[in-house]
């Protein structure tokens, strides 16, 4: 256990509904971190947050796409009009900010979209 | 743009070494970490090189090389419970780490 919790766990949706995932990160962090992983790849960078401001948002993001935190402390992470192309893991970290390389993941959250 | 270069697969025998090699190109770069992945677990930070040379960790050892884009992570004495993904992550900058696809590695008895 890392300190980073992700809740959902697991989540099924049909395509076309919305879904909202929840990230609390370790407290301490200032830096939240979303990302998305299927099967035999890396981890996709999606957006992060330094405290409650979105800094960076990956260009590869679908506007269906979007997340919040709302008082820097946890995040959520809603999808809109899901897509079976949206099925995949979505991980949460953290880091303090001037240790950006050393980030601490969540268990994660997997979509699965029929 | 950005790229990224592992072995897809590495297969090493317990108690034996591996060196897993990572080559990178990105537009920055800050340094780069390397994070350990079982199945169905989430990703761990393992070692970070931020300047040129060797860093070490118990049995893991990570190097970089900036002239050359180039680092590694050596794994020693491996162990049944090193079998995992291996990911290098370059960090481009103020700006989050870059995963490739990363290195599956099987220690075998």
């Amino acid at each position: 256990d890392t300190g980073v919790s992700q809740d959902p766990r697991h989540k099924i949706t049909k395509r076309g509904q919305n879904v909202t995932f929840r990230c609390d990160p370790i407290s301490e962090h200032n830096r939240l971190y979303w990302y998305r992983q299927t099967l035999g790849q890396g981890p996709e960078f999606l957006t992060y947050f330094q405290n409650e401001a979105q800094l960076e948002k990956s260009r590869l993001l679908s506007d269906r796409f979007s997340a919040e935190r709302p008082k820097g402390s946890f995040s959520t992470l809603e999808i809109q009009r899901t897509e079976q192309g949206d099925s995949a893991m979505y991980l949460c970290a953290s880091s303090l900010g001037h240790r950006l390389w050393e980030q601490y993941f969540g268990p994660g959250t997997r979509l699965t979209v029929t | 743009g950005q790229s990224l270069e592992q072995p897809s697969e590495v297969t090493a025998v317990e108690g034996a070494i591996v060196q897993i090699n990572c080559t990178y190109q990105t537009s920055g770069f800050y340094g780069l970490s390397w994070y350990q992945q079982h199945d169905g677990g989430a990703p761990t930070f393992l070692s970070y090189n931020g300047l040129d040379g060797l860093e070490e960790t118990g049995r893991f050892s990570s190097f970089l090389s900036r002239s050359d884009s180039y680092g590694y992570l050596l794994l020693q004495e491996l162990q049944m419970k090193d079998s995992a993904s291996y990911f290098c992550a370059p960090i481009p900058g103020n700006t989050p780490l870059v995963f490739g696809k990363g290195t599956r590695l099987s220690v075998i008895a």
